[in-house]
């Protein structure tokens, strides 16, 4: 199985702060990489698909990089909706895989 | 707008079967625009995709559940459905259906609400 590291597993950041959460894919995976959104209770919702493409109805201080095994999810200016957990998943190989998740905390 | 809404026990005896459904609005599982699966989400394990199916009866398994899960459409209700066999206390899980798009690097862009099915004697 591509095995997803994400890092850091946990941040703590300020509202107007740049974030970046970065993730390693243990093969190439082209850019066949999505991320994810999840706030408590809730399922996840997808931010960034094929590793640059911003879905539809997500604010644009989201943006997404990357390609081959490493990828980057940035946050421009933190707002007090994005306080969640973000996770990235490669759709290129079978199984698909997830990363374990980055915590953004207050 | 399209909806999922997945259904079935909360509680499952170890070696029983999960079985849940998933009941689709907005959308028809017997379009061949879709793939729609199961994904499940532990504290321990995170998100772990289980399986898709692509229009009634192309189906992909994660190796590691294949034996024992088996995903099939009803196309009459609209709905679909999982099947995980022996079950133990590993399979405590929210289970989420979504829909995954092939054109759209195959995201999972909508998501049931999850149902939480627990393992236990």
């Amino acid at each position: 199985d591509v095995q997803m590291t994400q890092s850091p597993s946990s941040l703590s950041a300020s509202v107007g702060d740049r974030v970046i959460i970065t993730c390693r894919a243990s093969q190439r995976i082209s850019n066949s990489l999505n991320w994810y959104q999840q706030k408590p209770g809730k399922a996840p919702q997808v931010l960034v698909y094929g590793a640059s493409n911003l879905q539809g109805g997500v604010p644009p201080r989201f943006s997404g990089s990357g390609s081959g095994t490493d990828f980057t999810l940035t946050i421009t200016s933190l707002q007090p909706e994005d306080f969640a957990t973000y996770y990235c998943q490669q759709s290129h190989y079978t199984p698909q895989t997830f990363g374990q998740g980055t915590k953004v905390e207050i | 707008q399209l909806q999922l809404q997945e259904s079935g026990p909360g509680l499952v005896k170890p070696s029983e079967t999960l079985s849940l459904n998933c009941s689709v609005s907005g959308a028809s599982l017997g379009s061949t625009t879709y793939y729609w699966g199961w994904i499940r989400q532990t504290p321990g394990k995170g998100l772990e995709w289980i399986g898709t199916i692509y229009y009634r009866v192309a189906t992909f398994y994660n190796p590691s559940l294949r034996s024992r899960v088996t995903i099939s459409v009803d196309t009459s209700k609209n709905q679909f459905s999982l099947k995980l066999t022996s079950v133990t206390a590993a399979d405590t899980a929210v289970y989420y259906c979504a829909r995954q798009v092939p054109g759209f690097a195959n995201s999972w862009h909508d998501w049931g609400q999850g149902a939480l099915v627990s393992v236990s004697s």
